[in-house]
């Protein structure tokens, strides 16, 4: 069954270092999005993709953020300057249509030290 | 952020009873809900979903039941196996449908 891959799957960085999470999306699939979640908390949304521009930002997503689909097959998050509450695991989905359910990667660990 | 609530952290069930989740949201404007399992170190997979405009949704083991007027809705598993152990989240959407907002989660763990 065709799935989304994260890599790296654990970086670790020093705050105010720059980081780039890498996803490469299910192949059919036009909508693409990043989710994150902190230790003990929910999972939240970041941002929605479609058709090379965000759809849809959450008030996390700020100019620290942005994401990037430099070819066909990668979806990329990149964070400027990484703050030591930018830890948490990086979830990449990607659907098909604008219609649920979103497939989930298995998601970066990101810890800023 | 509590407009989808999860209030049991954790259930546990033996094998072969019914596992029942519950989750309950506050913003009448979500159209539809799913249920999402977690494995550790593992990202969320998909189970099942339902449309505001129905009230259960069958699929296997798997029925998700939603009560609109009290903003509810549960899952329930039959029979429950080990293999289900897991975190279980639901997800609620509303007009872009790719922005769901998860409870917390519950831990459901099936002993045999």
């Amino acid at each position: 069954e065709p799935e989304v891959t994260q890599t790296p799957s654990h970086q670790v960085t020093q705050m105010g270092q720059e980081v780039i999470l890498r996803c490469v999306p299910i192949s059919n699939h036009l909508y693409f999005y990043w989710y994150r979640q902190i230790l003990g908390q929910k999972v939240e949304f970041l941002v929605s993709f479609y058709n090379n521009e965000i759809s849809e930002k959450s008030e996390i997503f700020d100019d620290q953020f942005s994401v990037e689909r430099p070819d066909g097959s990668n979806f990329t998050l990149k964070i400027r300057s990484t703050k030591l509450e930018d830890s948490a695991m990086y979830f990449c989905a990607s659907s098909e249509q604008d219609t649920p359910p979103l497939h989930f990667g298995n998601g970066t660990r990101l810890t800023v030290t | 952020d509590q407009q989808v609530k999860q209030n049991s952290p954790s259930l546990s069930v033996q094998e072969g009873r019914i596992s029942i989740l519950n989750c309950d949201y506050t913003n009448s404007m979500f159209d539809y809900f799913l249920w999402y399992k977690k494995y550790p170190a593992e990202g969320p997979t998909f189970l099942i979903s339902i449309s505001s405009i129905k009230d259960k949704n069958e699929d296997g083991r798997f029925t998700v039941f939603l009560n609109k007027s009290a903003k509810h809705l549960s899952l329930h598993i039959v029979p429950s196996q080990p293999g289900d152990s897991a975190v279980y989240f639901c997800g609620t959407g509303g007009t872009s449908y790719g922005k769901l907002t998860f409870g917390q989660g519950t831990i459901l763990t099936v002993h045999p």
